[in-house]
């Protein structure tokens, strides 16, 4: 299977605790975008990263929230101290090149669920 | 900055109706527009993309949309519904070089 895989699929996490989502883009992708989908909300702009880089991390909660897209292996969204508030649904998409028209690929997202 | 509307949040019809979901955006320059499907408790897909050329396009499973440049707006359409379109549907638009952004989607439940 060639497309975005994402795990877990389903996380659980009390309060306070950390979680950590990981995305393997599609084969020779080297973008990657994460988004969070709240109820109601559509799908918010997270961070954008290339291999090693940050690039936009504008969607970005200031704090607790970071990600990373290392040489090798796949990128991390880490949220630290969870709380209630950001339970919702994580998507992670890739895509060839930075120029929009190519469009994204997405994973079947992360549903994390703050206890 | 960008931005994409939806108007529409949710919209019923019976099979066989006609579906038109409307989409505008905000970005003045060069500007990709996608339609997304995302079914109930899978990933989004790729309904159709414009870019540049006919601005009518063509998509998946008998989808189009049409691009107006003066009404900033590119709304989809599909002739005919049925039930296993029941499914929600995001407008997105990029910027040459920019990253998707995306409206907060419309949800259609098709009635058989």
């Amino acid at each position: 299977n060639a497309g975005v895989m994402q795990n877990p699929r389903h996380l659980v996490r009390r309060r306070g605790q950390e979680a950590r989502l990981r995305c393997s883009p599609v084969k020779g992708h080297s973008h990657v975008y994460w988004y969070r989908q709240l109820p109601e909300e559509g799908l918010k702009f997270m961070v954008y990263l290339q291999k090693e880089n940050i690039i936009d991390e504008s969607g970005m909660p200031k704090e607790r929230f970071s990600a990373e897209f290392p040489k090798e292996g796949p990128s991390i969204l880490r949220i630290q101290q969870v709380v209630r508030g950001d339970s919702a649904a994580y998507f992670c998409a890739s895509s060839p090149a930075a120029e929009s028209f190519y469009g994204y690929t997405f994973g079947s997202g992360t549903r994390l669920t703050v206890v | 900055a960008q931005s994409v509307s939806q108007h529409n949040h949710h919209v019923i019809l019976s099979e066989a109706a006609s579906l038109e979901l409307g989409c505008n955006y905000s970005y003045g320059g060069t500007v990709n527009l996608f339609w997304y499907v995302q079914y109930p408790g899978q990933h989004l897909q790729l309904l159709l993309k414009y870019f540049s050329g006919d601005p009518l396009v063509k998509g998946i499973k008998g989808f189009e949309a049409e691009f107006i440049k003066s009404k900033f707006s590119f709304n989809l359409r599909k002739p005919s519904v049925q039930w296993s379109d029941t499914a929600e549907y995001f407008c997105a638009s990029g910027g040459a070089t920019n990253k998707l952004i995306f409206g907060t989607g419309t949800l259609l439940a098709v009635q058989p």
